[in-house]
C-alpha cells in the first residue's frame, strides 16, 4: 500500500514569489495535516482536515497562507507571497482516525528554501 | 511557546551507551506519541502510551508516561548506530497533535 506522497521534494524559489505543494494520504484516511518542521526542530502545525471540512486551521497564517482539500481526498498548501521566512518543511501526515491516539502517517515533506 | 520541552536537545554518544531522552510539560495530555525522524524523511510513529505511570518497551527502548500524564521519558538500552535520529515527542489534547523540539540523538559506532 502507498504512504503518503508529496510533491515536490525540493523547492527554491525567491521571494515575493508564489509556491504550492501537494499531498496525496493513505487511501481511506480522512483526517489530513500539514505542518512546518524549521531545521533542527519539532514539526507545527498548520491545518488540519477531516475529510474536506478544515477543523483546525488557527495556526495558519491566513494573510498569506492558502489549503483546500477539494473531494475530501488530495490537498494543496499554496504560500504567496513567500517570505523569506518560509524556508522549511512542509509535512503531510494522514490518519485513519481523527481522535487523539490515532497514529500519523507522515509523507517525506517538501523543502522550501527562499532566496 | 512550545507546550512540550524535551532534554536534551542534542546527544553524542558511543556505541553501548544506555539513555534517557525526557519530554516535559505543564499541560495534561490524554496520550503521548514518540517518533523517530531520519534525514530528509517524515517522522515514524515508534510508541503511544495512554495510562498514566505506563510503561512500554519495544526491544531495546522503554517508554514511560508520568503519573500526571503531563511527562514522558525514552530510555534506550545499548544503543547502535541505527537508533540515530531525531526523536520527537507529541502530546494529544482532543483532536490536536502538538510536537516537541525534538532530541537529535547521535550514536557513533
Amino acid at each position: 500500500e502507498a504512504g503518503v506522497v508529496q510533491s515536490p521534494r525540493y523547492k527554491i524559489i525567491e521571494k515575493k514569489q508564489p509556491v504550492a505543494f501537494w499531498c496525496n494520504p493513505i487511501s481511506g484516511h480522512n483526517t489530513l495535516y500539514w505542518y512546518r518542521q524549521n531545521l533542527g526542530q519539532g514539526p507545527e502545525l498548520l491545518i488540519r482536515y477531516e475529510n474536506e471540512e478544515a477543523v483546525d486551521d488557527s495556526q495558519l497564517p491566513k494573510d498569506r497562507f492558502s489549503a483546500e482539500r477539494l473531494k475530501g481526498v488530495d490537498s494543496t498548501l499554496k504560500i504567496q507571497p513567500a517570505e523569506l521566512g518560509d524556508s522549511a518543511v512542509y509535512l503531510c501526515a494522514s490518519s485513519s482516525s481523527g481522535g487523539d491516539t490515532g497514529e500519523l502517517f507522515f509523507g517525506e515533506g517538501s523543502r522550501l528554501t527562499v532566496l | 511557546t512550545q507546550l512540550l520541552e524535551q532534554s536534551p536537545q542534542f546527544l553524542s554518544i558511543q556505541e553501548g551507551e544506555n539513555l534517557t531522552v525526557y519530554c516535559n510539560s505543564s499541560s495534561v495530555f490524554s496520550s503521548l506519541q514518540w517518533y523517530r525522524q531520519e534525514p530528509g524523511e517524515g517522522p515514524v510513529l515508534l510508541v503511544t502510551v495512554v495510562t498514566g505511570g505506563e510503561v512500554k518497551k519495544l526491544k531495546r527502548l522503554t517508554f514511560q508516561f508520568g503519573d500526571a500524564r503531563k511527562d514522558s521519558s525514552l530510555h534506550i538500552t545499548a544503543a547502535q548506530p541505527g537508533d540515530t535520529g531525531l526523536y520527537l515527542c507529541a502530546g494529544a489534547r482532543g483532536s490536536r497533535l502538538t510536537f516537541g523540539e525534538g532530541t537529535q540523538l547521535t550514536v557513533n559506532p
